[in-house]
């Protein structure tokens, strides 16, 4: 998993409680990813990471939150779980020196986080 | 909008035999196209990628093909064995840019 780890694997959690995922690199890749993933969809982006501090939305954002402050991670915050955000996340780097993919927009994902919200 | 999506949701071949999984673009911006292969219980991993100015790409037992005209890619598996059982992804994206967009993913079985 290209020196990905995620944590936890798996969470069980109840509505309204937030929640803290965390990805760490020791790749130093620039570039930083959250994406769910759901029965009948493609991987969907959450949000993503350019650098240390800086961050964007992706298109599935809304009701998530993100921080980088250190270039090996990445925390993806639900602030207030919902049923809607059962899913698994995988967390994603690129940006490093060409790999086996040849190019710098390769990106490489973690183990995922299977997250059920009750 | 936006989309990559794949032609079939499920693919059953014959182990030995080769492996044809097709997929379709829309945004003709995209110019950087990845294969990953997904386990169950596993995160994407990467298979092979191309670039829009190639049009065939071969590794090992894998062989990409673009042709940018009907806007379709699509990853030949040779002689498929029982470990090549998977979800394969096609996705696209655009150099530098940062909106990878991800097909829902085609299921190989390999029957041995």
């Amino acid at each position: 998993d290209a020196g990905i780890t995620q944590s936890p694997r798996h969470k069980v959690t109840e509505t309204g409680t937030p929640v803290t995922l965390r990805c760490h690199q020791t790749e130093n890749h620039r570039y930083m990813y959250w994406y769910r993933q759901d029965p009948g969809h493609g991987l969907r982006l959450i949000h993503y990471s350019y650098g240390v501090k800086d961050t964007d939305k992706g298109e599935v954002s809304d009701g998530y939150s993100v921080s980088r402050s250190k270039t090996e991670d990445f925390l993806l915050t639900l602030e207030s779980a919902t049923s809607s955000q059962t899913s698994v996340y995988f967390c994603a780097i690129s940006g490093g020196l060409a790999g086996p993919g040849g190019s710098t927009d390769t990106q490489y994902f973690g183990p995922g986080t299977r997250l059920t919200v009750l | 909008g936006e989309s990559v999506g794949l032609h079939l949701p499920t693919l059953s071949v014959q182990e030995g035999d080769n492996s044809i999984i097709n997929c379709a673009y829309s945004n003709s911006a995209s110019d950087y196209f990845i294969w990953y292969k997904q386990e169950s219980g596993k995160g994407p991993q990467f298979i092979i990628d191309i670039r829009s100015n190639m049009d065939k790409r071969q590794g090992q037992r894998v062989t990409v093909l673009l042709n940018k005209t009907v806007k379709h890619l699509s990853l030949q598996i040779a002689a498929t064995q029982p470990g090549d059982s998977a979800v394969y992804f096609c996705a696209g994206t655009n150099t530098g840019g940062f909106k990878t967009i991800f097909g829902a993913g085609t299921r190989l079985f390999v029957k041995a």
